[in-house]
């Protein structure tokens, strides 16, 4: 069965600084996507970065850039130059290949430190 | 602006009652999701569907049921079998691999 694990309950990041939020994920499906969304406080689900199983290079956008290792199964997101608005709640997630579910791991408290 | 619309934002519900929430979305997207959300976890999914008038059961259906009579409407019925209702809901749309769209959320409180 697909799932996803974040071993980090919470991290502590000064200000400017880059922070890695680590992801490991496991399937037999070789078609699937991996996503990182941030969720602050009102509850809203804010899209980062997705990366496809079939893409050569990691994915970028913008301060977030993702650390694609396949073979070690692991989709690690980074946030470079941290901002003191980057503290929220941030979630990994796979979508099955056949079925287009989302699944979310259990989720990162980020806490951004002035 | 297109996007999903959640209603009500906040919900309260007496033990034994059935509630439903609702998700409407403007965007033209074919497939629609329900996820719940337990304080300090992740999203876990109820029901989703592909197409108008089809939908399957998620890892949580119990205690719940949905209809997808029109493409822009996917309504999530809590009912009272349902035994610990409360929770933030949250509806998603989706129209490729990775374009989901996700409302603001309904926060339903069991009083």
């Amino acid at each position: 069965a697909q799932k996803i694990t974040q071993t980090q309950p919470g991290m502590f990041v000064q200000e400017k600084e880059a922070v890695t939020l680590d992801c490991t994920y496991d399937t037999s499906d070789p078609s699937y996507g991996l996503f990182w969304y941030k969720q602050p406080s009102s509850g809203e689900m804010i899209f980062l970065i997705y990366q496809g199983s079939y893409d050569q290079q990691n994915a970028t956008e913008g301060r977030y850039s993702l650390n694609f290792q396949k073979a070690r199964k692991s989709a690690n997101l980074v946030i470079s130059a941290s901002q003191l608005g980057d503290s929220a709640m941030y979630f990994c997630a796979m979508r099955e290949g056949s079925s287009y579910k989302l699944i979310f791991g259990s989720g990162t408290r980020l806490l951004v430190r002035p | 602006d297109g996007g999903i619309t959640q209603s009500p934002k906040y919900l309260f519900r007496k033990e034994g009652q059935n509630v439903t929430l609702s998700c409407e979305q403007n965007l033209n997207h074919d497939a629609m999701y329900w996820y719940r959300q337990d304080p300090g976890q992740g999203l876990r999914l109820i029901y989703y569907s592909q197409i108008v008038n089809d939908f399957q059961k998620g890892d949580i259906a119990e205690g719940y049921s949905v209809s997808r009579e029109k493409k822009e409407s996917f309504p999530l019925t809590v009912t009272s079998a349902q035994k610990n209702p409360t929770a933030f809901y949250l509806c998603a749309s989706r129209n490729s691999d990775y374009g989901y769209t996700f409302g603001s959320g309904t926060r339903l409180t069991v009083v």
